[in-house]
């Protein structure tokens, strides 16, 4: 499969707290992107790290990548209860076709 | 906003009816996607059409039958379908599937109901 996996499935934090979710993959990819999704909603983009870049920072996101590994990581720092939200990672390949996993539900209580 | 709108937001139907949900963007982008989301799963892969030819289609049954008339809209027709094909439909749509580290664009979704 060339969908990803995300961890952990439920993440509940306290306002102020950083909050971390990983990813996993399977295949060779071009970029692996994260997205957030309101619930029952669409995805929003966050931030997109190409399969050469190790690093990634977006205002309060960082993002690392590690291609031996085939993982992302996703994290907050200083979460506000309006991250409340699932994240999901995307994995693209040569086609530039989205592969999502089940996404980590992320809970920040005020 | 995204770009992408769909319609309609929520739908429920029986068994034997027939509908469609239409999606439409405005970005002027070249590829589109129908995905299913249903609880606890990954976010299914569908349908993707490249300037209007379909290029993927994952093993979907036939009782979804999509269809692209030009690059801006999308649509997937329904008829016969199960109680197991509740869920959100998503739309997105993305400059090309031959464009490189581009993002992917989503509509608010449909939330279907089979009963």
């Amino acid at each position: 499969s060339q969908q990803g996996e995300e961890d952990p499935q439920a993440l509940s934090i306290q306002e102020g707290e950083n909050a971390t979710m990983n990813c996993s993959y399977k295949t060779s990819i071009n970029n692996l992107q994260w997205y957030r999704q309101n619930s029952g909603r669409g995805l929003v983009h966050l931030i997109l790290i190409r399969s050469n870049e190790r690093e990634k920072h977006s205002g309060r996101l960082r993002v690392t990548l590690d291609t031996s590994k085939k993982s992302s990581s996703l994290l907050i720092t200083a979460s506000r209860a309006a991250d409340t939200a699932s994240y999901f990672c995307a994995t693209t390949n040569t086609g530039n076709q989205f592969y999502f996993g089940t996404g980590t539900s992320l809970t920040v209580i005020p | 906003e995204t770009g992408v709108t769909q319609t309609p937001r929520h739908l429920v139907m029986g068994m034997t009816n027939k509908k469609s949900l239409k999606c439409e963007q405005h970005l002027g982008h070249n590829a589109m996607y129908w995905y299913k989301q249903s609880a606890k799963k990954p976010l299914e892969l569908m349908f993707v059409y490249n300037f209007k030819e379909q290029t993927e289609n994952n093993s979907v049954p036939s009782r979804f039958s999509p269809e692209c008339p030009n690059s801006s809209h999308l649509f997937l027709h329904l008829h016969t379908l199960q109680p197991e094909d509740s869920a959100l439909y998503l739309c997105a749509s993305s400059p090309g599937t031959g464009a490189i580290n581009t993002e992917a664009f989503f509509g608010q979704g449909t939330r279907l109901t089979v009963v």
